[in-house]
């Protein structure tokens, strides 16, 4: 199986918004309402940030959001933060029965 | 409150062979599918394995397949990932996984990971 495809990184400006992208198939992304998205700090474990493309799990903050057009998925953090600088990864069901992540996306706040 | 807890890793051989455990506290074991997710130093998460809830069901990667192999016992809490044939690129950070319902591609809680070394 292969990765699904992110920017390498990402930058903005406290308060701005950012968008990264998870680019993947028909057999995964595109085939399935079961994208989610982790935020990952150097040296800790991935915490889960979005589900099913759009839903948040509680204690998540609403400036995260997420959508899905055919085999592309999206998160988006609006009125960007210090604290939102990490590495992010998204991540899919695929039709074998598998998991695919995404390549990583390194979230810089200017 | 959920806890995943790893154990197991250290430094091992090419070709040589490591089990891996996590035990689970906080939630009802039994009723959920469990993953394992592997990172190799300064690289991407790579999904490895997943086993149903009952443990009847396993898939793998195509790059462990065959190699590894996911078990679970449900009376003890703990899920275990057998390696075998080890390679250099095995090399990583494991963390055990669980998956909040089925299909789904939400790994909703994380254990804090056990490091595998394979080198001579």
């Amino acid at each position: 199986q292969s990765a699904l495809t992110q920017p390498a990184s990402v930058s903005g400006s406290p308060g701005q918004s950012i968008t990264i992208s998870c680019t993947g198939t028909s057999s995964d992304v595109g085939g399935y309402n079961y994208v989610s998205w982790y935020q990952q700090y150097p040296g800790e474990a991935p915490k889960l940030m979005i589900y099913d493309v759009t839903n948040r799990p509680s204690g998540v903050p609403d400036r995260f959001s997420g959508s899905k057009s055919g085999s592309s998925a999206s998160l988006t953090i609006s009125g960007l933060q210090a604290e939102d600088e990490a590495d992010y990864y998204c991540s899919s069901f695929t039709s074998s029965n598998q998991y695919a992540f995404g390549t990583g996306t390194k979230v810089t706040v200017l | 409150e959920v806890q995943l807890l790893e154990s197991g890793g250290g430094l091992v051989q090419p070709g040589g062979s490591l089990r891996l455990s996590c035990g689970a506290s906080g939630f009802i074991f039994r009723n959920y599918a469990m993953s394992w997710v592997r990172q190799a130093p300064g690289k991407g998460l790579e999904w490895v394995s997943v086993i149903s809830a009952s443990g009847a069901n396993t898939y793998y990667a195509d790059s462990v397949k065959g190699r590894f192999t996911i078990s679970r016992d449900n009376s003890r809490n703990t899920l275990s990932l057998q390696m075998n044939s080890l390679r250099v690129e095995d090399t990583a950070i494991f963390y055990c996984a669980k998956i909040s319902r089925v299909p789904a591609a939400d790994f909703d809680y994380w254990g804090q990971g056990t490091l595998v070394t394979v080198s001579s």
